[in-house]
């Protein structure tokens, strides 16, 4: 079968740095995204990645390993309102989306 | 501002009621998505439209029915819904369909009740 984990909640202090992992099982592989989701809010996207290695975007950094089925969001220099859902997303070999069901991180002063 | 609108936000009905949801997307994307979202799940998805045509139905209840006459605008139209159908209903549209980098952008969704 096919499936996505994620923690299901990670707590984290303002100014601090967190990582939240995701593996994956597929069948085949077409890129992994990240999306971050406020409370009663849509979905955003924050990353992609295809190829193996670290991409960074600001305070956020997302990093794959194919061989592993691994990726990572690293945030960096942590803000109240980074506290959401993050989730990850796996582009299989029929190019259909499969989700996971989010990482809440919850950021305390 | 997404670029993607959904109407209603919140939704009422009973069990023998007819709605509809409406989507709406100012992006000029050629790809329309609708999303189940329930507490701690993952994401549902439901039927996908490119250029207009139905590409995907992942055995959704027919009390579901998705419509897309244009390539801005996506429907939901329920009828005879179940409890456990409540959940957040999640619009998304992608510039593509079935290419690896093409994010999608969602709306904000409806949250939808059935009693």
């Amino acid at each position: 079968g096919q499936n996505i984990d994620q923690p299901t909640e990670m707590t984290a202090t303002e100014g601090a740095i967190v990582q939240i992992n995701c593996t994956y099982q597929t069948s085949g592989f077409n890129g992994l995204f990240w999306y971050q989701q406020h409370a009663g809010e849509a979905p955003t996207f924050l990353s992609y990645n295809v190829l193996d290695g670290l991409e960074e975007k600001g305070r956020f950094s997302s990093f794959l390993s194919r061989s592993k089925g691994y990726s990572y969001l690293l945030l960096k220099e942590l803000q109240m309102k980074d506290s959401a859902s993050y989730l990850c997303a796996v582009r299989g070999g029929n190019y259909q989306l499969i989700w996971g069901a989010g990482t809440k991180l919850i950021i305390k002063p | 501002e997404t670029g993607v609108t959904q109407t209603p936000r919140h939704l009422v009905m009973g069990m023998t009621n007819k709605k509809s949801l409406k989507c709406e997307q100012h992006l000029g994307h050629n790809a329309m998505y609708w999303y189940k979202q329930s507490a701690k799940k993952p994401l549902e998805l439901m039927f996908v439209y490119s250029l207009e045509e139905r590409v995907e139905n992942n055995s959704v209840p027919s009390r579901f029915s998705p419509e897309c006459p244009n390539s801005s605008h996506l429907f939901l139209h329920l009828h005879t819904l179940q409890p456990e159908d409540s959940a957040l209903y999640l619009c998304a549209s992608s510039q593509d369909y079935g290419t690896g980098g093409s994010e999608q952008y969602f709306g904000p969704g409806t949250r939808l009740t059935v009693t």
